[in-house]
């Protein structure tokens, strides 16, 4: 079983849209979590860490369910920018090894 | 430009040739971490040093594969008797003990083994 799965999509939505995603990872002993955006061919980038009560940014909101492991990111009125991979990260201290899901792609279509 | 950067960007090499990559990591981070990621995939943790200390190696793919830093600054990979299978993307990141363990990326070294 993979540490972090993710379903890769894609997701194509219009402009103004929300969309979310969802991560799943299988160590109960990971401690922090992230999602990271990747444009084609370029390096990952952070878009926001994921704390235990939720957090927002801008027009992003992340939320992290430790019961059942699993962590989100909502994007509301979707930008053409928007349009990249983001990857689900998890870090188990253990070790402190950093697992990345496979990415899920979204496309913002005008 | 103070953030991660790798050399070089591309390489093309023959199946059987020995490559090092070098990442600089942002000058205050003590930590360092090599991933490799091939397509459709997310990148896949190789590695990672505390100052100059490895303290994860059990993740590097094989034993062609090696990594130092040896002052606890830049950082060297290397794989030797390349395979096609190595083709890849090479990304190095760095963070800062304390905060929040955000890693930076740097723009990765792509690797084909012909």
């Amino acid at each position: 079983r993979k540490e972090v799965e993710q379903d890769p999509g894609p997701f194509n939505v219009p402009e103004g849209a929300t969309v979310a995603f969802n991560c799943t990872y299988s160590n109960s002993a990971s401690q922090s979590f992230f999602w990271y955006r990747q444009d084609c061919r370029k390096e990952p980038k952070l878009l926001m860490s994921v704390y235990s009560s939720g957090n927002e940014d801008g027009r992003f909101t992340a939320q992290l369910n430790r019961a059942s492991q699993y962590i989100s990111l909502l994007i509301r009125d979707s930008k053409l920018s928007d349009s990249a991979t983001y990857l689900c990260v998890v870090n188990v201290y253990t070790g402190n090894q950093f697992y990345f899901g496979t990415g899920t792609s979204l496309t913002v279509i005008p | 430009d103070t953030g991660v950067s790798q050399d070089p960007r591309h390489k093309i090499t023959k199946r059987g040739q020995n490559v090092t990559f070098r990442c600089d990591p942002i000058s205050e981070h003590n930590r360092l971490y090599w991933y490799r990621q091939t397509l459709g995939q997310g990148p896949e943790f190789l590695t990672y040093f505390q100052n100059e200390a490895q303290l994860e190696k059990s993740r590097l793919l094989s034993d062609r594969f090696s990594a130092e830093r040896p002052k606890g600054s830049f950082s060297t990979l290397e794989i030797q008797r390349t395979e096609q299978g190595d083709s890849a993307m090479y990304l190095c990141a760095s963070s800062l003990v304390g905060a929040g363990e955000t890693q930076y990326f740097g723009p990765g070294t792509r690797l084909l083994v012909l």
